[in-house]
């Protein structure tokens, strides 16, 4: 069975600095899906980053960036030069190909400290 | 913009009286899927719709039914919704090839009093 474990139930980093969101993954499949979504409190949910798992290249949208770690099953979420804005939970989230099931972790809620 | 949208975004209903919650996309996406969230909580997934053809969790109460008329819509019917359902429900969509990503709408609020 897929499983998604987000270690770090909250983190905290301070205005402008950088913090790393960790998670790891269980899957014996080679073809899938990882995401990282923001959930923003009382706000909707939203698609940070995406890592498709055939790329060794790590995904990166402007602040935000990936390590993932295939052989490790790691994918972690760094976040550059944090800003208020970032205050959210955190949810990894994996898709196994084919097929159309996603598996979330429990979350890591972010606090900014200005 | 194309998007997920629910509504309403906050019902309130008694202890055992039918409720249903209504998702519409205009993404015309081919998978829909609800999950229910309940507070610092990870999605829980109910059920998903690939098409017509539909999936349901084990673990989904038989209290929980869903229907997809039509590609735009679904809906989320609590048959006798008791005081644990009290969640937010979240309805969101993919497409089974391409970007692979789910887009979620906002959600809606159910209290059961």
């Amino acid at each position: 069975a897929q499983t998604v474990t987000q270690s770090q139930p909250e983190m905290s980093v301070q205005e402008a600095e950088t913090v790393t969101l960790s998670c790891t993954y269980d899957t014996s499949e080679s073809d899938y899906y990882l995401f990282w979504y923001k959930q923003p409190p009382s706000r909707q949910m939203i698609l940070v980053i995406r890592q498709e798992a055939y790329k060794q290249q790590n995904a990166t949208e402007n602040r935000f960036s990936v390590n993932f770690q295939k052989a490790a099953k790691s994918f972690s979420l760094k976040i550059s030069d944090s800003q208020l804005g970032d205050a959210a939970m955190y949810f990894c989230a994996y898709r196994m190909l084919p097929g159309n099931q996603f598996y979330f972790g429990t979350g890591t809620s972010l606090t900014v400290i200005p | 913009d194309a998007m997920v949208i629910q509504n309403p975004r906050y019902q309130v209903t008694q202890f055992g009286k039918p409720v249903t919650l209504s998702c519409s996309q205009t993404l015309n996406h081919n998978v829909m899927y609800w999950y229910q969230q309940k507070s610092s909580q990870a999605p829980k997934l109910l059920f998903h719709y690939y098409d017509k053809d539909f999936n349901n969790e084990a673990d989904t109460p038989d209290n929980f039914q869903s229907r997809r008329p039509n590609t735009s819509f679904c809906f989320l019917d609590i048959r006798s919704p008791g005081l644990g359902d009290a969640a937010m429900y979240l309805c969101a969509t993919s497409r089974a090839t391409g970007g692979r990503e789910q887009f979620f709408g906002p959600g809606t609020r159910l209290t059961v009093l």
